[in-house]
């Protein structure tokens, strides 16, 4: 069977510090991958989808940025953070074309930027 | 691009029935996505609807009209544990099979 696993659950870090956020997937192959973030009271925002190695597409122009260096690995990066980056980022896989196949979400990473 | 819209909170009764609806705009439809998330946790997968009409799993069936770009979640025999945020999600077409999620609907069943 397919897991996602996704860490930290829980950080805090200062503004201007860096940023990196690990997911991997298991037991699939070539996934679709998405990084999105839900801020406190607010929807999920896509940030990032990959459909391969390499292959990242950005939604939102900020200073995060995502890379997929393993089929299975999707990490969410910045330089510096700031105080609008805290929210609770969560990653996702779905079966690529897949009929009517759902994102599977990681059980996310709740960022306080302070 | 895509636009969709849900009620923002919803009271319903403890064994009562409630709909939560969902309207959507979007430029390439390939299924819409109705996902259950408890506070503080991450969303889990409910129910998925490509063709019109009512699918149903157990107390949870969801409703799709393409023409009209409407769909509803209907709950029933409604618990305690199913508080939670309803959200609907719109998946589009094309290789990219990009997700776009409403701002959800807080539902509190009260006893």
């Amino acid at each position: 069977s397919q897991t996602i696993h996704q860490w930290p659950a829980t950080l805090v870090q200062p503004v201007g510090s860096p940023l990196s956020l690990e997911c991997t997937v298991e037991g699939t192959s070539n996934p679709n991958l998405y990084w999105y973030r839900q801020a406190a009271g607010r929807g999920l925002q896509l940030l990032f989808y990959s459909v391969g190695i390499g292959q990242i597409s950005s939604e939102v122009p900020q200073n995060l940025s995502a890379s997929r260096p393993q089929d299975r690995q999707f990490i969410l990066s910045s330089k510096k953070l700031l105080l609008s980056d805290s929210g609770f980022y969560l990653c996702a896989w779905s079966v690529p074309g897949g009929y009517n196949s759902p994102l599977h979400f990681g059980n996310g990473t709740r960022l306080t930027v302070t | 691009g895509q636009n969709i819209d849900q009620p923002t909170e919803m009271t319903a009764t403890e064994g009562a029935i409630v709909q939560i609806n969902c309207t959507y705009q979007t430029s390439g439809f390939n299924g819409l996505f109705w996902y259950q998330q408890h506070a503080g946790e991450a969303p889990t997968f409910l129910s998925y609807n490509v063709l019109d009409g009512l699918e149903e799993k157990g107390r949870f069936s969801s409703f799709l009209s393409r023409s009209k770009g409407y769909s509803y979640l209907l709950l029933k025999e409604l618990q305690m544990k199913d508080s939670a945020s309803y959200l609907c999600a719109v998946k589009n077409s094309g290789g990219y099979q990009k997700v776009t999620f409403g701002t959800g609907t807080k539902l509190q069943v009260i006893p």
